[in-house]
């Protein structure tokens, strides 16, 4: 199964409303990493949060760690509805080179 | 800025055809990949090259070959492609381990 989980799958939400996304993992990790993926597009790095942090901003995002329980949050505030997108996690398992990514999840915020 | 690029958005190619995919970056990566994208089966990677000449197999890599003679340039290849193959494929970049991703726009390829 993949190493990164998001939940829920999928996430409708008003505009001006807070969206959270949450993403499970299942080994140590060096950090982990939030995109965001526009449809029929390529994907936009967010935010990386290294396994040394607990918390993290830019802008309207938050993202939270926590290694111990092996997931991570992504907190969307005051959202637009130009924050429609798949959001998906990437963790960097230690010893290996490659991020794996979770199937995302897609959010819809209406007008 | 930065930029990845990618040589097409669309294609479509006939089974047993050979198909390129080339991706450029024009930040200096040492590491490059390509992935393919399925509705369910989230990113999948298929090869990775951590230099100029190197590369290393993925999650994928049946039925695909890479070539990488520079460091901005990384092409996926398609030796015979099949119906199977139809897919979005998205190249990325980074600087090194632990750094963030730099993804292309992405292809959408069909195979008939």
């Amino acid at each position: 199964s993949q190493q990164g989980e998001e939940d829920p799958q999928a996430l409708s939400i008003q505009e001006g409303e807070n969206a959270t996304m949450n993403c499970s993992y299942k080994t140590s990790i060096n950090n982990l990493q939030w995109y965001r993926q526009n449809s029929g597009r390529g994907l936009v790095h967010l935010i990386l949060i290294r396994s040394n942090e607990r918390e993290k901003h830019s802008g309207r995002l938050r993202v939270t760690l926590d290694t111990s329980k092996k997931s991570s949050s992504l907190l969307i505030t005051a959202s637009r509805a130009a924050d429609t997108a798949s959001y998906f996690c990437a963790t960097d398992a230690m010893g290996t080179y490659k991020y794996i990514f979770g199937t995302g999840t897609r959010l819809k915020v209406l007008a | 800025d930065v930029k990845v690029t990618q040589s097409s958005r669309y294609l479509v190619k006939r089974t047993g055809e050979k198909v390129f995919l080339e991706c450029v970056q024009d930040m200096d990566h040492e590491n490059m990949f390509w992935y393919r994208q399925d509705p369910g089966l989230g990113l999948r990677l298929i090869y990775f090259s951590y230099d100029v000449k190197m590369k290393e197999k993925g999650d994928i890599p049946e039925g695909y070959s890479v070539s990488r003679e520079k460091k901005e340039r990384f092409s996926l290849i398609l030796e015979s492609a099949s119906t199977n193959q139809t897919s979005m494929y998205l190249c990325a970049s980074r600087a090194g381990p632990r750094y963030e991703q730099y993804f292309g726009p992405g292809t959408r390829l069909t195979v008939t």
